[in-house]
């Protein structure tokens, strides 16, 4: 069974950095790009960004509202993804879900979500 | 970039069918197949219903059904259940290689 269990998550000063982490089982997790979408309360869908595969390059895009701020990193050998968010605004307030990536644009499994509060 | 464009609610009858569209431009929607669409209940994390356009993941049911013309998709729910009430949202990938999703439709079941 395909697992993903984001952690990390929690109250933080804006300009603060955290980082959180994802760990998948169930799956070749070095054989998939994995994901980040956010969820601020009451809104929408945000994608933040994704890690190719290392047989893709291991190469990674970011939403241009994150970008310069956040880092996607990945450990096959551990099965875990990163997401390094620095510089934090009280905008990044949100739940933050870990995906696997299934094709070019979709997301066919999610974790239950990890939430981030930036406040003073 | 701008989000996908969805109609903010939509509601219909049980047994009824339902369509909600998602708008784009020729930079995603229009010049790809990779439209997705997601069912998210309160709470709960979202849930993969279609896949490039028109394609469903093991285990969902063939009362969702997705399409596209031009720059919109449009994602079909016939023969509505209690269960279906929940949030909508559309993906599409981009020419920036980057991911874009819709605002949510928020579908009520009568």
């Amino acid at each position: 069974e395909v697992q993903l269990v984001e952690s990390g998550g929690g109250l933080v000063q804006p300009g603060r950095s955290l980082r959180l982490s994802c760990t998948a089982s169930g799956f070749t997790f070095g054989d998939y790009a994995m994901s980040w979408v956010r969820q601020a309360p009451g809104k929408g869908l945000e994608w933040v960004g994704f890690i190719r595969s290392k047989a893709y390059g291991g190469t990674t895009e970011y939403a241009a509202s994150v970008k310069g701020r956040v880092t996607i990193s990945r450990d096959d050998s551990k099965s875990i993804a990163y997401l390094q968010m620095n510089s934090l605004k009280t905008e990044d307030t949100a739940v933050y879900y870990c995906t696997r990536r299934r094709g070019w644009g979709d997301f066919d499994y999610w974790g239950q979500g990890t939430l981030v509060t930036v406040s003073s | 970039q701008s989000a996908l464009t969805q109609p903010a609610s939509v509601s219909g009858s049980p047994g009824q069918s339902i369509t909600i569209s998602c708008t784009g431009t020729s930079n995603d929607v229009g010049d790809y197949n990779y439209v997705s669409w997601y069912q998210q209940h309160p709470g709960k994390a979202p849930k993969l219903m279609i896949y490039e356009v028109s394609n469903r993941p093991s285990g969902v049911s063939n009362r969702f059904s997705g399409s596209k013309s031009g720059n919109t998709a449009s994602l079909t729910i016939s023969g509505l259940q209690a269960e279906d009430e929940a949030d909508y949202y559309c993906s599409s990938y981009t020419s920036s290689n980057t991911l874009l999703f819709g605002g949510g439709t928020k579908l009520t079941v009568l």
